[in-house]
């Protein structure tokens, strides 16, 4: 069974720090990466995609991808109390056909 | 273009009922995927259809089954409720497995 890895916190950091989420995953056929927000009580918001090996920027948000050691990363910088959510990875292209989801690292930005 | 809409948004049944959800994927878009998600928990993957196609199933009993019409649209059934089956249903379109899944508002479902 092909898994998506995330250290599910939570993940408390003070308004205004770099906030760093962390994914590892085992099918080394994935191709495609996203991330995910969530709110409590809603459903998941795509917010970055990543193909290539190296860095994506976005505004705020920093999506890296190393497929040789599989492992992607989101890096919120400035992060405000609005962005305290769950964050989910997911893994996409690999032998299993859909998307496969980590269960979520839930972020805490204390004002 | 229209997101995903799933219908109905909330429902409550009864134990020993059953209940069939919809959803209807962005347009132009074959894969639909069905996901469980109860407090404190993560997305649990039921199944994926692609042009009308089961072409993955999750850990889920029998109970649970779905189908894809050749509009894309997918309904997914859940037989014989059990009270640990109250939970939101989220569906998630993409145009193949290696592209960005958008999610429906879900169904919460409850059951008493």
């Amino acid at each position: 069974q092909k898994e998506v890895e995330q250290n599910s916190g939570p993940l408390s950091v003070p308004e205004g720090a770099i906030a760093s989420l962390n994914c590892t995953y085992s099918d080394r056929g994935s191709q495609s990466f996203f991330w995910y927000r969530q709110y409590s009580g809603k459903s998941p918001e795509l917010i970055m995609f990543i193909y290539s090996n190296g860095d994506k920027e976005d505004g705020r948000f920093t999506a890296q991808l190393n497929k040789a050691s599989q492992y992607v990363s989101l890096l919120i910088r400035d992060s405000q109390p609005s962005d305290s959510a769950t964050y989910l990875c997911a893994g996409g292209g690999g032998s299993q056909g859909n998307l496969i989801f980590g269960k979520g690292t839930k972020l805490s930005v204390k004002p | 273009k229209a997101g995903v809409t799933q219908t109905p948004r909330y429902l409550i049944k009864t134990r020993g009922q059953q209940v069939t959800l919809s959803c209807s994927p962005i347009s132009g878009h074959r894969s639909v995927s069905w996901y469980q998600q109860t407090p404190g928990q993560g997305l649990q993957f039921l199944f994926e259809y692609f042009s009308e196609t089961q072409r993955n199933k999750g850990n889920f009993p029998g109970r649970f089954s779905g189908r894809q019409f050749s509009n894309s649209r997918s309904e997914m059934n859940v037989s014989t409720l059990e009270l640990g089956d109250s939970a939101l249903y989220l569906c998630a379109s993409s145009e193949r497995g290696d592209r960005p899944a958008f999610f429906g508002q879900g169904t919460r479902l409850t059951v008493v």
